[in-house]
């Protein structure tokens, strides 16, 4: 299995621009996340899905859209980036069993900068 | 006040010394969950538990629910165990969201 995966794994944006970060997993998770990491704040969580054709915002939505049309892949798209949106992208995976949070396996994560 | 907070921020250890890294936090949980993090790499899942203690190889896992607080401890500490850990909880009413700590960074001296 190659876990999960994700591309590119680092990238320049001017402001402005717009980009899709791609996340894909081969262990048939049902739950899939995206965080980004910046100094000083930690992990947040960004939109979050619980299987195919159902997302919904995390703690720090805005800019960013997704969509979850099969298993295995859940894109993150930034819409038109903003240098506040320079960061490590990270998506993540687990077996979802309702409330009760599964152990999270995360890809290697996408350096984000904006200029 | 975050809902999970730990420390010490930074740690920094002679190899083979006992680490012990602490997490509070002020929401009811049904999961509390550790991460390591290497230098410029990614994040790896060491435990998740809910009660009780957990162990592997070096490292053990301890939470008191009552108290609301929970420990990691590294036994014989080595210079690969250098680090930053996270903490991070999901409690029922988030769903399966995960509330992260800042994290504390490790540094372990040959």
């Amino acid at each position: 299995n190659a876990g999960v995966t994700q591309t590119p794994k680092f990238q320049v944006l001017k402001t402005g621009q717009s980009m899709t970060l791609q996340c894909a997993q081969d262990m048939n998770h049902e739950y899939m996340s995206w965080y980004r990491q910046d100094p000083g704040m930690g992990l947040r969580l960004i939109h979050y899905s619980v299987g195919a054709g159902i997302t919904d915002q995390g703690e720090v939505p805005n800019g960013y859209n997704v969509s979850r049309s099969t298993t295995e892949d859940f894109p993150l798209r930034l819409l038109s980036a903003a240098p506040s949106q320079t960061s490590v992208y990270f998506c993540a995976s687990s077996y979802y069993r309702g409330p009760v949070q599964e152990t999270q396996y995360f890809g290697p994560g996408t350096r984000l900068l904006v200029l | 006040k975050n809902e999970v907070e730990q420390s010490p921020q930074n740690l920094t250890a002679q190899e083979g010394e006992f680490i012990t890294i602490n997490c509070s936090y002020s929401v009811g949980i049904s999961a509390l969950h550790w991460l390591q993090q290497h230098p410029g790499g990614g994040i790896v899942s060491l435990f998740m538990l809910s009660s009780g203690k957990k162990k592997h190889g070096r490292l053990i896992a301890t939470i008191n629910i009552q108290e609301k607080h929970s420990s990691l401890h590294i036994t014989a500490s080595h210079p690969r165990d250098s680090a930053v850990y996270i903490c991070a909880v999901s409690n029922r009413a988030s769903g399966s969201r995960l509330t992260f700590g800042e994290g504390t960074q490790l540094t372990v001296n040959p």
